[in-house]
């Protein structure tokens, strides 16, 4: 199974400054996935295939990576933005496997 | 607009059954493979299962092979988990979510296994 490595697993950022959450996966991946859950709410999809943009998804979140390093960036974070960000791959499966997490909040 | 809406949870003692379904509206529902996913209490995201288009493909996390079963009907757009056997590890909000890419998710049913 591929194992999904998020870091760091908390994330305090003060509003207006950038933030960026790295996932190192254990086989080189082509199909990977961003969410966001906030607080309450169920996950959404940020981003697919490493650096696309889902539709309404705001032009400050961007992805980036190949092979096995991933990064997710926010480039101003908003108070909006507080939640839970999950990376997915979905190159090598079953089973579909998500990183843990990282909590972001502002400090 | 996609919608997803699941139901069917409950508070079952250990050992017991369910049915989850998951409701879908808003886009071809028989284009798409279908997917569950949970999130115990406090915990991350685990992928559960995934069913492909004509439901003739089905696939299954091995913490639960064996006592679930995925299916569809793609005549009501509404697909499905079977649960048998619960434990009380199994207890999470299910989330039902279109594609194999999850690119779209319901709001989550809770299953609690208690005794």
């Amino acid at each position: 199974d591929v194992v999904m490595t998020q870091s760091p697993l908390s994330l305090p950022v003060t509003l207006g400054q950038p933030a960026s959450i790295s996932c190192r996966s254990s086989q080189s991946l082509v199909y990977l996935n961003w969410f966001q859950q906030r607080p309450g709410q169920s996950p959404r999809r940020l981003i697919y295939e490493v650096s696309n943009r889902d539709s309404g998804v705001p032009d400050r979140f961007s992805g980036s990576g190949s092979g096995t390093e991933f990064t997710l960036k926010i480039s101003r974070v908003e108070a909006e933005d507080v939640g839970v960000y999950y990376c997915m791959q979905v190159t090598h499966w079953p089973p579909i496997t998500f990183g843990q997490g990282t909590r972001l909040e502002i400090k | 607009e996609v919608q997803l809406l699941e139901s069917g949870g409950d508070l079952v003692q250990p050992g017991g059954s369910l049915r989850l379904s998951c409701a879908a509206s808003g886009f071809n529902f028989n284009a798409y493979d279908m997917t569950w996913v949970r999130q115990a209490p406090g915990k991350g995201l685990e992928w559960v299962s995934t069913i492909n288009t004509s439901g003739g493909g089905t696939y299954y996390a091995d913490s639960v092979k064996g006592r679930f079963t995925i299916s569809r009907d793609n005549s009501k757009n509404t697909f499905f988990l079977h649960i048998n056997s619960l434990r009380a590890e199994d207890t999470a909000i299910y989330y039902c979510a279109k594609g194999g890419w999850a690119d779209s998710w319901g709001q989550g049913t809770l299953v609690t296994v208690s005794s």
